[in-house]
């Protein structure tokens, strides 16, 4: 199986702050990442999908990039509605793993 | 307008079977993965398997290989997730998602929750 680990596991952000959430793969995958956010009680969220691209809907302070094995999501600039758990997730070979989530307060 | 639409919560004993529901409508239900997702309490997303419904190929996790069973309905447009044995670390939220062609997870259900306790 493909690991995924998310760097950091929580952080704390104020309004306005620029936020960096890593993620990195066992072994390369292309571009065959995905980002998903999460908020309590609630099922997850589309972000991000083939590493880059915004999926429909999704506010523009909301980025993705790397390649290989080394991804990044960022927040340009950090809204209160933003507090929530984010997953990466790899779709290069099945099983089709999560990061263990970064918690974002 | 894509829609996953789960069966309700349930309270099983161990030992018990399950078996819990994922209603599509929205899109052509054949041509595109089911996934089930496992979200234990308070933990974080775990991808135990997926479906096509056109031919019923199915890749599960060896985390869940033995342990669950994924089938669908097509005249129904439903999947399932089936459990013959549960066990109290079943206890858990279980998600339905839609894999797009490309790879991602672009439509999920709203979730499952089953308790299992004696």
């Amino acid at each position: 199986d493909i690991q995924m680990t998310q760097s950091p596991s929580s952080l704390s952000a104020s309004v306005g702050d620029r936020v960096t959430i890593t993620c990195r793969a066992s072994q390369t995958i292309g571009n065959y990442l995905n980002w998903y956010q999460q908020r309590p009680g609630k099922a997850p969220k589309l972000l991000i999908y083939a590493t880059f691209t915004l999926q429909s809907g999704v506010p523009s302070r909301f980025s993705g990039g790397g390649s290989g094995t080394t991804f990044t999501l960022t927040i340009s600039s950090f809204q209160p509605e933003d507090s929530a758990t984010y997953y990466c997730q790899q779709s290069h070979t099945p099983p089709n793993t999560f990061g263990q989530g970064t918690k974002v307060e | 307008e894509v829609q996953l639409v789960q069966s309700g919560a349930d309270v099983k004993k161990p030992g018990q079977s399950l078996k819990i529901s994922c209603k599509a409508s929205g899109y052509s239900f054949i041509s595109n993965w089911i996934t089930w997702v496992r979200q234990m309490p308070g933990g974080g997303l775990e991808w135990m398997g997926m479906i096509l419904p056109r031919d019923s190929d199915t890749r599960l996790s060896p985390s869940f290989e033995g342990q669950v069973t994924i089938s669908v309905d097509t005249s129904l447009t439903t999947a399932h997730l089936e459990w013959r044995s549960l066990r109290a670390s079943d206890t858990a939220t279980y998600f339905c998602a839609r894999q797009s062609t490309r790879g991602e997870l672009d439509y999920w259900g709203q979730g499952t929750r089953i308790t299992v306790s004696s």
